[in-house]
């Protein structure tokens, strides 16, 4: 079955960054487009950025443009989130996801934490 | 950006009840909306995509309709493990948005 696992959540500093991954496991994983989703505590859901199998079509949500890079290693079944000039509102839980569609999450890991404070 | 709202953001219901939300986008999205369920520390669930589509999994008790900008999740006869959250989600136009969501509890 569908398997992802994040990792690389942790404290750091507003101006600092942090590295997320994401193993993947049980389906072809070049075969799809990936994602982050973003939860603030006690807040709704947001779309972060999204990547094609090929690494050819990424897009970010304009809250982490300029900041965040999305990328993946299709030999290792892995999908990163570079994320740099972090700030408090990026403190959120981080999740990955196989997207049903582009831009459509379908197929989510339990979720990274991420805690920027000074 | 399309504004995705839902309504109502509470609603209470009896197990066995019929519970209905429902979800407005701002512009029209075609089909591509999106259902989502999610407890308390736990990640999201995909209920339906392409508006009516089930899931693989979902029970059948969940249904999804419409098309454009109005669209509504049914649960038909609702069981103790549907109570929490629900999120719909555009993925037509970027950047792609969820609504507030619409919180199920026990009447």
């Amino acid at each position: 079955q569908v398997q992802l696992v994040e990792s690389g959540g942790g404290l750091v500093k507003p101006g600092g960054s942090l590295r997320l991954s994401c193993a993947a496991s049980g389906f072809t994983f070049r075969d799809y487009y990936m994602s982050w989703t973003r939860q603030a505590a006690g807040k709704g859901l947001e779309w972060v950025s999204y990547i094609s199998g090929t690494s050819s079509d990424t897009n970010y949500a304009d809250s982490v443009k300029g900041r965040f890079t999305i990328s993946r290693d299709n030999a290792k079944n892995s999908l990163y989130l570079q994320m740099n000039s972090l700030r408090a509102e990026d403190t959120a839980v981080y999740y990955c996801a196989r997207d049903h569609s582009v831009g459509g999450p379908g197929d989510w890991g339990q979720g990274t934490l991420v805690t920027v404070s000074s | 950006e399309i504004v995705m709202t839902q309504s109502p953001a509470t609603l209470s219901v009896s197990p066995g009840e019929r519970a209905t939300l429902s979800c407005r986008a701002s512009q029209s999205v075609s089909n591509n909306l999106g259902w989502y369920q999610q407890k308390p520390g736990q990640a999201p669930r995909l209920l339906i995509y392409g508006a009516s589509t089930r899931a693989t999994g979902v029970p059948a008790r969940f249904s999804g309709s419409g098309s454009g900008t109005e669209f509504t999740l049914t649960i038909s006869s609702l069981q103790s493990e549907d109570f929490g959250l629900y999120y719909c989600q555009q993925y037509s136009n970027w950047p792609f948005t969820f609504g507030p969501g619409t919180k199920v509890d026990i009447k």
